[in-house]
Formats: C-alpha cells, sequence, structure tokens
C-alpha cells in the first residue's frame, strides 16, 4: 500500500525568507501524481502544486516549486519570499493509476511566517 | 461557477441520531469523494464515485452510506452517529480519477455527543 510521509511537525520562517518541506512516499507504481494543498485556518483545502512523476522537470507555480526525486521517492516544497499569508498546514498527497483516484494524504506540515 | 459547495457548515449531533450532510459541484466533474479529517492526522477518503450511480467504498467506510443519482450532487449519510465520528468532513471532486487535482468543498465540521 503508498503511504505519504511528513516529518515535520512544525516549521517557521521570517518574512521574505525561504523554507522548505519535506515529504517522502512509498509506492510500487510507476505512474503517479503527486500534489502539496494549503489548508489556512479557514479550514479550505488550497492546490499549491502538481507534479507528474513521469515529468523530470521540477514543477514551479510563483514562489512555489518542488523537488522531485523520483529514485528517493522525495517530494519537498520550497517556498520563496515566504509572506505571512503562507501561515497554514501544507499536507502532501499522492494519487496513483491504481487508487481509483484515492488522495493519500502525509499529517501535514504546519507553517508559521514571523514578521 | 461555484465550484464544490458543503452544507451545513456546522453540526452537532447526539448519539444515535441520523443525517445527510450534502455536497454538490457545477464542474461537471465525474469523481467525488469524501474525506474526513482528524486532528494530527492528513485526510481520509470515506466514501467515493467515479460516475453517476457507481459508487465504493475507502479507507474508512464503516458508518456512512453514499448515493450518487446524478453528477452533480455526492450525499454523505451517518446512519447512527457516534462520538468516534466528530470531524472535520470534505467532499472533492475532479475530472477523472487519475490525473487531475480534487477540488474541495469548504468542509463541515461534526461534532458527536
Amino acid at each position: 500500500a503508498q503511504t505519504v510521509t511528513q516529518s515535520q511537525p512544525e516549521m517557521s520562517v521570517q518574512e521574505a525568507e525561504t523554507v522548505t518541506l519535506s515529504c517522502t512516499y512509498d509506492t510500487s507504481e510507476s505512474d503517479y501524481y503527486l500534489f502539496w494543498y494549503k489548508q489556512p485556518p479557514s479550514r479550505q483545502m488550497i492546490l499549491v502544486i502538481r507534479q507528474e512523476a513521469y515529468k523530470q522537470q521540477n514543477a514551479t507555480e510563483n514562489r512555489f516549486s518542488v523537488n522531485f526525486q523520483k529514485a528517493a521517492k522525495s517530494f519537498s516544497l520550497k517556498i520563496s519570499d515566504s509572506q505571512l499569508g503562507d501561515a497554514a498546514m501544507y499536507f502532501c498527497a499522492y494519487r496513483g493509476s491504481s487508487n481509483t483516484g484515492k488522495l493519500i494524504f502525509g499529517q501535514g506540515t504546519t507553517l508559521q511566517v514571523k514578521p | 461557477n461555484a465550484g464544490v459547495t458543503q452544507t451545513p457548515k456546522f453540526q452537532v449531533l447526539k448519539t444515535g441520531q441520523s443525517m445527510t450532510l450534502q455536497c454538490a459541484q457545477d464542474m461537471n466533474h465525474e469523481y467525488m469523494s469524501w474525506y474526513r479529517q482528524d486532528p494530527g492526522m492528513g485526510l481520509r477518503l470515506i466514501h467515493y464515485s467515479v460516475g453517476a450511480g457507481i459508487t465504493d467504498q475507502g479507507e474508512v467506510p464503516n458508518g456512512y452510506n453514499v448515493s450518487r443519482s446524478t453528477t452533480e450532487d455526492f450525499p454523505l449519510r451517518l446512519l447512527s452517529a457516534a462520538p468516534s465520528q466528530t470531524s472535520v468532513y470534505f467532499c472533492a471532486s475532479s475530472y477523472d480519477d487519475v490525473s487531475y487535482e480534487q477540488y474541495f468543498g469548504p468542509g463541515t465540521r461534526l461534532t458527536v455527543t
């Protein structure tokens, strides 16, 4: 069975600085998708970034980028120029071709942004 | 586009009561799902549907029923509420069941006393 692990329950970063959130996963599939979701205090789940496993190039979305290491099964999220609005819980999630659509989530990392 | 909508936002039930959490989407998505979120844990899949008339169980289906009579709606029924069902419930939808990201509703916070 696939698993997703986020080993950092909490992280903090100074405003305008860069922070990296870690995520590892375990799977025997070759075709899958990885996601980072942000959950602010409003509780809404917001997609931050998406990575297809067949693509070697790391995905980027403005200040958000990933470091996808397929062989190591690692999928970290880098937030550059951190802003106060980035403070939230961040979830790493896996979706595979054999899972009939199920998203498998990590436990989450709470990010604090200090002014 | 309203996206994915859920009602109610908050609900308090007594043990043994039943209720239905409503979920609707206006994006013509085939795939819909229900998750629950408990403290210190990521979201866990309760039930899912790959299209109207087709549903299946997820990781934690006990105590819940679903049906999918239309593409737009995917209600979740709690048959006899238990304190262990106290949680935040999210409905999500996506274009398909593999490659596309899921869009989430705002969640329902349910407390069972």
